[in-house]
């Protein structure tokens, strides 16, 4: 069964700050999910990634297929950036569900 | 321009009620997908489509069960709701890796 583990659960950062969340999983994928979780509920998907690195605005998403790693770093952090950021895998082989890890959970202070 | 939809942002029933949870999504999607979000526990999947009138289940689907009688809408039903089904409920459909949520369903049952 795929394991998707999530560093830190909690994090707290000055307005500015260069933001880094982690994401680890257990078996091969065919595409990794960061989402962006805001209070009240409603889940937006922020990237997917099967390699390499993508940019969006002060976003960055990285992953390293043979680490089985992938990394989410905000720039210029800023108090609406907080959220929970949640990882998520999509296995191969023609299946579509996600797994989740449990998110982590962002505070950006002014 | 929303994509998935859930009828309800929030509910309370009372313990043995029948509940329905309704989602549609406008993107002429095959797969759709329940998950519950509880505290340390990050999204749990409970049932999912790949298809109408097919279900399977996830990893939770004791309590539940689903309905998918047209593409764009699959509902998820507590045939008696219990004080542990309290929880977020979060619809999801995806196609092509893509995945696109609802905004949530906090249910609480009394």
């Amino acid at each position: 069964k795929n394991e998707v583990e999530q560093s830190p659960q909690n994090l707290t950062a000055q307005e500015g700050e260069f933001i880094t969340i982690n994401c680890s999983y257990s078996v091969g994928i065919s595409a990794l999910h960061w989402l962006q979780q805001h209070p009240g509920g409603g889940i937006v998907s922020l990237f997917m990634l099967s390699s390499g690195k993508k940019k969006h605005g002060r976003l960055i998403a990285t992953i390293n297929i043979q680490e089985k790693h992938s990394s989410l770093h905000i720039t210029a952090s800023h108090p609406r950036d907080s959220a929970v950021y949640i990882c998520a895998v999509r296995l191969g082989g023609g299946a579509d569900g996600l797994t989740f890890g449990k998110g982590t959970h962002l505070i950006i202070q002014p | 321009d929303v994509k998935v939809t859930q009828s309800s942002r929030y509910l309370v029933k009372r313990t043995g009620e029948k509940v329905f949870l309704e989602c549609v999504q406008d993107m002429d999607h095959e797969n759709m997908f329940w998950y519950r979000q509880d505290p340390g526990l990050g999204l749990r999947l409970i049932y999912f489509s790949y298809d109408v009138k097919m279900k399977e289940k996830g990893d939770i689907p004791e309590g539940y069960s689903v309905s998918r009688e047209k593409k764009e809408r699959f509902s998820l039903i507590l045939e008696s709701a219990s004080t542990n089904q309290t929880s977020m409920y979060l619809c999801a459909s995806t196609q092509n890796g893509e995945a696109f949520f609802g905004q949530g369903t906090r249910l609480t049952v009394v």
